[in-house]
């Protein structure tokens, strides 16, 4: 169980495009749901917790209205990048918590198998 | 807010030989500390994590350790195989609903 997926697995856009990836919760129920952003070589860097029913909340420096993000039902969020431009290509994660009692704990964060978006 | 060092960034080992990752955190608030590995181009996968109320845990070649009062906890891969190159990340995070705070990832590269 515990499984997570996105889509899609990669995008390539025009700049000035906007782009919309999904998340997923595929056998729990995920009242949270985080977005991360991955440079080559580098860390996971957290980018908003998106809430079921509510406003997500965007970490510092985080472009709330560059980065749109949805979560309207307890199984999917999406991420739309929008106006895209060639410094936000990177690799899009997403996770879940599982907060339908599933799991023994909630604080385990499954992860997507992520989005590598270009934009050329 | 929580602040993750992980070291060290590399890491060569002779299949076989052990390898041993260690974290340091920063808010002592902080009960939850994953470690995650992940492959180039793929998801982060949980492979251990442990609870403040434990000082180790042991899944088979793999083991964490930590220690509160010093606030650091390490990742102890035994019997390396090739299998286990990747870079591992360490986190921490508080309470059901913290945010994870990732460590800057240590690339172990395991040669036959």
């Amino acid at each position: 169980g515990a499984v997570v997926s996105q889509h899609p697995s990669w995008v390539i856009c025009k700049s000035g495009t906007s782009v919309k990836i999904e998340c997923r919760s595929l056998d729990f129920q995920a009242t949270t749901m985080f977005w991360y952003r991955q440079f080559p070589k580098q860390s996971l860097m957290l980018m908003a917790t998106s809430n079921e029913g509510s406003k997500a909340t965007y970490e510092q420096g985080v472009e709330k209205d560059k980065f749109l993000i949805n979560h309207a039902s307890l199984t999917l969020s999406t991420l739309t990048v929008t106006s895209a431009h060639p410094e936000d290509s990177s690799f899009y994660i997403c996770s879940a918590r599982d907060t339908s009692g599933g799991h023994l704990f909630t604080d385990t964060q499954y992860f997507g198998p992520g989005t590598r978006l270009t934009v050329l | 807010g929580e602040n993750v060092e992980q070291h060290p960034s590399t890491l060569s080992v002779q299949e076989g030989d052990s390898a041993v990752i260690k974290c340091t955190y920063s808010d002592s608030a902080s009960n939850y500390f994953p470690w995650y590995k992940q492959e180039l181009g793929k998801r982060p996968q949980l492979i251990i994590d442990i609870r403040s109320n434990v000082g180790e845990k042991k899944d088979q070649r793999i083991a964490v350790t930590l220690n509160k009062t010093a606030k650091h906890f390490s990742l102890h891969i035994t019997e390396t195989q090739p299998e286990d190159s990747a870079v591992y990340f360490c986190a921490a995070s508080k309470g059901s609903w913290g945010k994870l705070q990732f460590g800057a990832g240590t690339q172990v590269v395991v040669t036959p």
